[in-house]
């Protein structure tokens, strides 16, 4: 069985300062893990994934996240955010050999960003 | 290339009215979902499709039906809607190789208020 926690329902931060969105996951086999992001009243767009080749992920955006699979983490990170990145963020985990293309989502985290 | 296309983009059904939310994807994708998102809450699948002819149900199916009569389409018909079935759905698309699942691609969302 697989399942997504995201720590953080809501974050906030400055202009410019770092963004840091924590996502744990439980998974049977090797996992595939996916942040996407929303904006207001759109569709998911994706961030970036893992997907067994390098642990430290980058993505678009400046986007990046770290697979650490002792701590069963999947972190997102950004050196410095911008008034652009205020959405809603979703990790996602996919358990890659048993579940023929089943995902599960994450409840989100929303990330507000001050000016 | 338009990606997955949904229609329409808003509705308002009446208790106990029928209808269906429109799904096409122009990649050549053998990978289908249905998804709905309630308010503040992540995505919760409805449905899947691994191919044209091949459907099976997901977290949430009660209340809805699919078919996969083409690569391209996948429709998601309601049946005696309910206001518990007020959310916006969201589907989307993704290629797989030997189960190594690749990312989601996903429409802009149908809107669905049940009153």
């Amino acid at each position: 069985a697989q399942s997504v926690t995201q720590l953080d329902s809501h974050v906030s931060v400055s202009e410019g300062t770092p963004v840091l969105l924590r996502c744990n996951y439980s998974s049977s086999y090797s996992p595939s893990l996916f942040w996407y992001v929303q904006h207001p009243n759109k569709g998911l767009q994706l961030l970036l994934k893992y997907t067994s080749a390098a642990t430290l992920v980058k993505g678009i955006n400046g986007f990046e996240a770290e697979f650490k699979k002792s701590e069963t983490s999947f972190h997102l990170t950004k050196p410095s955010a911008h008034m652009s990145d205020a959405a809603e963020y979703f990790c996602v985990v996919s358990d890659r050999d048993t579940n023929a293309g089943k995902s599960t989502f994450g409840d989100g985290t929303t990330l507000t960003v001050k000016p | 290339n338009a990606g997955v296309t949904q229609t329409p983009k808003f509705r308002i059904l009446k208790i106990g009215q029928s209808m269906t939310l429109q799904c096409t994807q122009d990649m050549n994708h053998n990978y289908m979902y249905w998804y709905r998102q309630d308010p503040g809450m992540g995505l919760k699948l409805i449905y899947y499709s691994v191919g044209a002819g091949i459907t099976d149900k997901g977290e949430v199916p009660n209340g809805y039906n699919v078919s996969r009569s083409t690569t391209e389409d996948f429709p998601l018909r309601l049946e005696l809607a309910a206001p518990s079935q007020t959310s916006v759905y969201f589907c989307a698309s993704s290629r797989s190789l030997r189960d190594y699942l690749y990312e989601q691609y996903f429409g802009p969302g149908t809107r669905l208020t049940v009153t």
